[in-house]
C-alpha cells in the first residue's frame, strides 16, 4: 500500500516563530488533506489540497503531486497551534476509499 | 451546515462486553467511514459504508461491525471487547465514496477496556 511519511516527527517552537511541515507519499494520489489533532483528540480539517497552493489565515499548504510531496506552513505560531499535524491521502480499496494517514508531526508552541 | 457528531465522548467497558458507538454524518454526506486511533498512532481505517452497505474494510476482525441508516447516521459495534480495543474511535463523513471531496471527522469516542 501507499506509504505516507512526515517530517519532522517532533517540533518545538517559540510563540511567533514560523515552521514548515513536510509530507511525502510513495504513490500518485488524486487528493490530500492536512489535519490538526488538538490535545482533546479532535481531528480538524485544515486543507483539502490535491495540488497547488491554498492559504487560510496564518496557515498555507502546497502540494506538488508530480513530485509526491506536500508542505504545510505555519506562520506566527500560537500556543493554540500545539497538537499533532497529519497529512492523509485517500486510496481506493475496491469500491471504497480509505484515508492513509502519515506518521504525524507533534508540534509544541511555547510562550 | 452541521458537522459530524459522535456519542458518547468517553466510555469504559469491561473485557468481553459489547459496545455501540454512534455517529451523525454531516448534512448531504452519503458516505461514512470509521477509524481506530491507538495512543500515539495515526488513525487506521476500519470500514466504510455507502448508502447503507459496507463497501470497504480494513484489517479488522468480524467482531467489528457497523450499520448505516437512511438518514446517513451510523453505528460501530464491537463484540467481545479486548484490552487492545482501547482507543479513540473516529467517524468521518464524505459527500463522495471515492473521497474526492475530502472527509470531515467527528470529535471521536474514547473507549477504555478494562
Amino acid at each position: 500500500g501507499i506509504q505516507v511519511e512526515q517530517s519532522p516527527p517532533d517540533l518545538i517552537l517559540q510563540e511567533g516563530a514560523n515552521s514548515t511541515l513536510r509530507c511525502n507519499f510513495s504513490d500518485s494520489v488524486n487528493n490530500l488533506q492536512w489535519f490538526h489533532q488538538n490535545p482533546w483528540g479532535q481531528l480538524i480539517n485544515l486543507f483539502y489540497i490535491p495540488s497547488g497552493t491554498k492559504q487560510n489565515g496564518r496557515l498555507s499548504a502546497t502540494t506538488v503531486a508530480t513530485e509526491r510531496y506536500s508542505l504545510l506552513y505555519i506562520s506566527s505560531s500560537q500556543t493554540t497551534d500545539s497538537g499533532v499535524y497529519f497529512c492523509a491521502v485517500p486510496k481506493r480499496t475496491g469500491t471504497a476509499s480509505k484515508l492513509t494517514f502519515g506518521t504525524g508531526t507533534r508540534l509544541q508552541v511555547t510562550l | 451546515e452541521t458537522g459530524v457528531t459522535q456519542s458518547p465522548t468517553h466510555l469504559i467497558k469491561t473485557r468481553g462486553q459489547q459496545v455501540t458507538l454512534r455517529c451523525s454524518s454531516q448534512s448531504g454526506h452519503n458516505t461514512v467511514s470509521w477509524y481506530q486511533q491507538a495512543l500515539g498512532q495515526g488513525p487506521q481505517f476500519i470500514f466504510q459504508y455507502y448508502r447503507e452497505e459496507e463497501n470497504g474494510r480494513g484489517n479488522f476482525p468480524p467482531r467489528f461491525s457497523g450499520l448505516q441508516f437512511p438518514n446517513y447516521s451510523s453505528e460501530l459495534n464491537v463484540n467481545a471487547l479486548e484490552l487492545d480495543d482501547s482507543a479513540l474511535y473516529l467517524c468521518a463523513s464524505s459527500p463522495a465514496r471515492d473521497g474526492s471531496y475530502g472527509y470531515t471527522f467527528g470529535s471521536g469516542t474514547r473507549l477504555t477496556v478494562v
